[in-house]
C-alpha cells in the first residue's frame, strides 16, 4: 500500500508557481522520496527524487522537511503542459524486496 | 543508455483469447521489473514485481500471470482474457534500492471485446 498522502487535486494559474505537498510520516531513514507525473494516455514520467537535502533539476525543485515526514514539489512556473497527475512515492517492501507502489496522486489543473 | 521496450502499443483481443505482453530492458543488469495496470480513469495498480529470475510476486488476485525467463525480460500472460482485463498496461524497471529513478515503457492499451 502507498505510504504517502497527497491532496486529490490542485489548481494553478499559468506562469505561477505551484507547490504540491506530500505527507510521509512513516518514512524510514533510507527511503528516497520520488516524484513522478503522468500525462493523459501516457506512462509515468520521472520528475525528481531526494533523500534529505532539497533538490533542484530542470523540471522542478523538491523541498524536504527537516524531519523528512513531508515534502513539497515545486514547479516554478506552471504551464498548460504541466497539467498531469503527480505522484509522491516511497519505496515499499514486499515478499521479495523493494517495490514501487503508486497512490492516487494529485491531479494538477493549470488554468490559462 | 538505459531503455525499456514494451510492445505492442495497442491490442484488441476477444474474450477467452490468450495474451502475451513482452517487456525488455537494456543498459542495466539485475533490475527490479514491474507490471502495472491502469483502468480508464483510475490509478496505477501494481500487478507483479520481480527482483530476479524466478522471484515474482503477484500483488493482486487476477486472471494474469507473469514470467521472467531472462534477467531483462518480463512477460505478462493470460490463458483466457476477460472483459475486465481491458486497460493500459505498463512495464517498468528500477534498481534494487530504489534510490534512483525508475523507467517506464510506453504502455500497451488492451481492449478485450
Amino acid at each position: 500500500d502507498a505510504k504517502t498522502t497527497q491532496p486529490n487535486s490542485m489548481e494553478s494559474n499559468e506562469e505561477e508557481p505551484v507547490h504540491l505537498p506530500c505527507n510521509h510520516s512513516t518514512i524510514s531513514g533510507t527511503d528516497y522520496i520520488h516524484w513522478y507525473r503522468q500525462l493523459p494516455s501516457q506512462g509515468p514520467e520521472y520528475v525528481i527524487h531526494g533523500l534529505t537535502s532539497n533538490v533542484n533539476n530542470r523540471m522542478a525543485s523538491l523541498a524536504i522537511a527537516e524531519d523528512r515526514k513531508s515534502s513539497t514539489l515545486i514547479l516554478h512556473r506552471a504551464t498548460l503542459r504541466d497539467a498531469a497527475v503527480y505522484y509522491c512515492i516511497l519505496r515499499d517492501v514486499g515478499e521479495y524486496g523493494n517495490k514501487l507502489v503508486f497512490g492516487a496522486g494529485t491531479i494538477l489543473r493549470v488554468k490559462s | 543508455s538505459q531503455t525499456i521496450h514494451q510492445w505492442p502499443a495497442t491490442l484488441v483481443q476477444p474474450v477467452g483469447s490468450p495474451l502475451s505482453l513482452e517487456c525488455t530492458v537494456e543498459g542495466t543488469s539485475n533490475p527490479n521489473l514491474y507490471w502495472y495496470r491502469q483502468a480508464a480513469g483510475r490509478g496505477l495498480q501494481l500487478l507483479f514485481y520481480s527482483v530476479g529470475i524466478g522471484q515474482i510476486s503477484s500483488e493482486v488476485p487476477q486472471n494474469l500471470s507473469a514470467s521472467r525467463p531472462q534477467d531483462r525480460q518480463f512477460i505478462l500472460s493470460s490463458k483466457k482474457l476477460l472483459l475486465s482485463d481491458s486497460g493500459f498496461y505498463l512495464c517498468a524497471w528500477s534498481n534494487k534500492r530504489l534510490n534512483t529513478e525508475a523507467f517506464f515503457g510506453q504502455g500497451t492499451r488492451l481492449t478485450v471485446v
